[in-house]
């Protein structure tokens, strides 16, 4: 069946630090692949997204490339703050499945000043 | 504004008894989804609910129920059975119920104590 792996945390940055979420997936078709963000004690909120193979998904900083040779969806920002300490939750959404996500197990992001 | 609004925030029950956690949406969405979020294990999908009238079973429903009576609503009852209850519980709503890119907005969660 289709599943999603995370790279484990907690990762800790120093403000102004690369990142990088490593994330890969498992699944038939073509599935489109997701990355939600998790502030503490809130919901999800959809961070990016990518529909096809080599589109780039990107919003503020951050990015990541659906790579269907690698099986991979790995996110990246350039230079982390502290604002963007969270949890972070790699996810995809298989052809037929009427729309469900399946879920890596989230990344916690600490970010120090 | 629209969104998802899940109540309560917090809450707390005995062991033995059901409760049932409320989620509306005002985003005219058809479908609507029960996630249970615990430490480590990311979100699994409870149950879900692609029109009114209609849901299906998610990957751990034992223990849980849900209805559909209304667009706009979807509770879920966490029933005696459920041998662990205790999680944070978040529901969602996508736009159009077989729409496989359509991303999912969620409610801020219903953190749920049984002891």
């Amino acid at each position: 069946g289709n599943s999603v792996t995370q790279m484990e945390g907690p990762v800790t940055l120093s403000e102004e630090a690369f990142l990088t979420i490593n994330c890969t997936y498992t699944a038939t078709g073509y599935p489109s692949l997701f990355w939600y963000v998790q502030y503490p004690g809130e919901g999800l909120q959809l961070l990016l997204k990518a529909t096809k193979a080599d589109d780039k998904g990107s919003n503020k900083g951050f990015e990541a490339t659906y790579r269907k040779e690698t099986t991979s969806f790995h996110l990246e920002k350039g230079s982390v703050q502290v604002s963007d300490s969270a949890v972070y939750f790699c996810a995809l959404s298989g052809d037929n499945q009427g729309g469900k996500l399946i879920f890596g197990q989230g990344t916690e992001l600490s970010v120090k000043p | 504004d629209g969104g998802i609004t899940q109540s309560p925030k917090y809450l707390f029950r005995k062991e033995g008894q059901n409760v049932t956690l409320s989620c509306e949406q005002n985003l005219n969405h058809d479908a609507m989804y029960w996630y249970r979020q615990d430490p480590g294990q990311g979100l699994r999908l409870i149950y879900y609910s692609q029109i009114v009238n209609d849901f299906q079973k998610g990957d751990i429903a034992e223990g849980y129920s849900v209805s559909r009576e209304k667009k706009e609503s979807f509770p879920l009852t966490v029933t005696s059975a459920q041998k662990n209850p205790t999680a944070f519980y978040l529901c969602a709503s996508s736009t159009r119920h077989r729409a496989d890119n359509s991303p999912l907005h969620f409610g801020n969660g219903t953190r749920l104590t049984v002891t």
